[in-house]
Order: C-alpha cells, then sequence, then structure tokens
C-alpha cells in the first residue's frame, strides 16, 4: 500500500513569494498534519486536518494555511515567504484521531523548501 | 506544558556495541510515547510506542524501549547497533486521551556508528 506522498520534494523561492505544498495520505487515512523541520527549531506542529476540518493549530504566524479536500488530500501554503520559513515540511497521516494501538503517524518523505 | 527532553544531540557508538538513548517527557497524565528514525534526506519512520501495559516495548529494527513512570523516562535500546542504524533519532510525545494526532517532539539525537 503507498505511503504518505509529499510533493514537490524540493523547492527554491525568493523572498515574499507564495509556496504551495501537497500531501496524499496513505489510503482510507482521514487525519492529516503537517510539522516544520528546521535545524533551530527542530520539529514543530503546524495543524492538523480531520475531515477537511483543522482540528488543531500550532503556534505559526497567520502566513501559513492548510486545507483538507474530501478525498482527504491536503494542501499548505505559504504566503510572503521569508528567509526562516527555509525547512523541511513533512506531512503525516492516521486513519483518525486520538492515539489507539492501530492508529499512529505514518510521515511522508517531505517537501525541502529554500527561501532565498 | 508538554515537553519531551533529549539530553544527547550526539552519540558515536562502535558497531557493535550498545546502545541506549535517553529520553525525558514531561506530561501530567500518562502519556503515549513514540520513537522515530529519521535517515538523511528522509522521512520519519516509527520504530516503536508505548501507549499503556507492559512498559517495555519492542520495536522494529532490533530496538527497544522501557517506560519508566518514576523517572518520566522512555529511553530507546538495542544490544548491537549496526553501520546502518546511523540516523537521527527523535522521542515524541502525544496527547493521552484526546481527539488529536499532534506531537511534541524532542530536539533529536543524532547517532554515528563506528566500523
Amino acid at each position: 500500500k503507498a505511503g504518505v506522498t509529499q510533493t514537490p520534494r524540493y523547492l527554491i523561492k525568493t523572498r515574499g513569494q507564495q509556496v504551495t505544498l501537497s500531501c496524499s495520505p496513505i489510503s482510507g487515512h482521514r487525519s492529516v498534519s503537517w510539522y516544520q523541520q528546521t535545524p533551530g527549531q527542530g520539529l514543530q506542529f503546524l495543524f492538523e486536518y480531520f475531515s477537511e476540518t483543522q482540528r488543531n493549530k500550532g503556534n505559526f504566524p497567520g502566513r501559513f494555511s492548510g486545507r483538507q479536500f474530501s478525498n482527504s488530500r491536503s494542501e499548505m501554503n505559504v504566503s510572503t515567504l521569508e528567509l526562516g520559513d527555509s525547512a523541511l515540511y513533512l506531512c503525516a497521516s492516521s486513519l483518525s484521531q486520538g492515539y489507539s494501538g492501530a492508529n499512529v503517524l505514518t510521515f511522508g518523505a517531505g517537501s525541502r523548501l529554500t527561501v532565498l | 506544558a508538554q515537553s519531551v527532553t533529549q539530553p544527547d544531540i550526539h552519540i558515536t557508538v562502535s558497531e557493535g556495541a550498545s546502545l541506549e538513548l535517553r529520553c525525558n517527557y514531561s506530561y501530567g497524565a500518562t502519556p503515549y510515547l513514540f520513537w522515530y528514525v529519521q535517515s538523511p534526506g528522509q522521512g520519519l519512520q516509527l520504530l516503536l510506542k508505548y501507549f499503556s501495559g507492559d512498559t517495555l516495548v519492542q520495536g522494529i529494527k532490533g530496538f527497544e524501549a522501557e517506560f519508566k513512570r518514576s523517572q518520566s523516562s522512555f529511553n530507546l535500546r538495542k544490544p548491537s547497533v549496526h553501520w546502518s542504524d546511523a540516523a537521527e533519532y527523535f522521542c515524541a510525545v502525544g496527547n493521552y486521551g484526546g481527539a488529536t494526532n499532534k506531537l511534541i517532539f524532542g530536539t533529536g539525537t543524532l547517532l554515528a556508528v563506528q566500523p
């Protein structure tokens, strides 16, 4: 069964531009979460979606937004890019919300964003 | 507030030697605990998890971890390290009983394996 697919894998943008990252969860998974990974701040939670609704949001400015579609695919958008937005953006999917023996996060390989 | 501490930023072990990576958490109740591994340029792969029950949990690739409530620890161990284990390891805590999959991660421990 296919894993979590993130596109694009690598991209370079300049300051002030915007970017959209895409995440296709494992088939049957309805929850999608996004994390930002940087050398300085480590892994930080961005937001979490379930059934097209944002259920939880991390401490990031409003420039960071996301959405989930009816097929559970998710996108995140960063507007007015800053140098500090350079990071690996990881998407993870799970069957549902709340942990159980069967419900854990499975991560994609990430989208590496470089802002010049 | 929930937090996870991995005191060792970088560890080097010889191939075949045993390994223990430390993880301490701060949480008001019994947490859900996880260890993930990340190889260069890759996402996170789940090694093992603790939800309840037996405090010694077995994971993939020969890893195990022990939950010690009294010490607020969830250390990862492997009896004999292979060169392919070189990677970064992250401990994480999840919200017990909550309707969220949000994880709080530690800062990671980078493992180097000497031949």
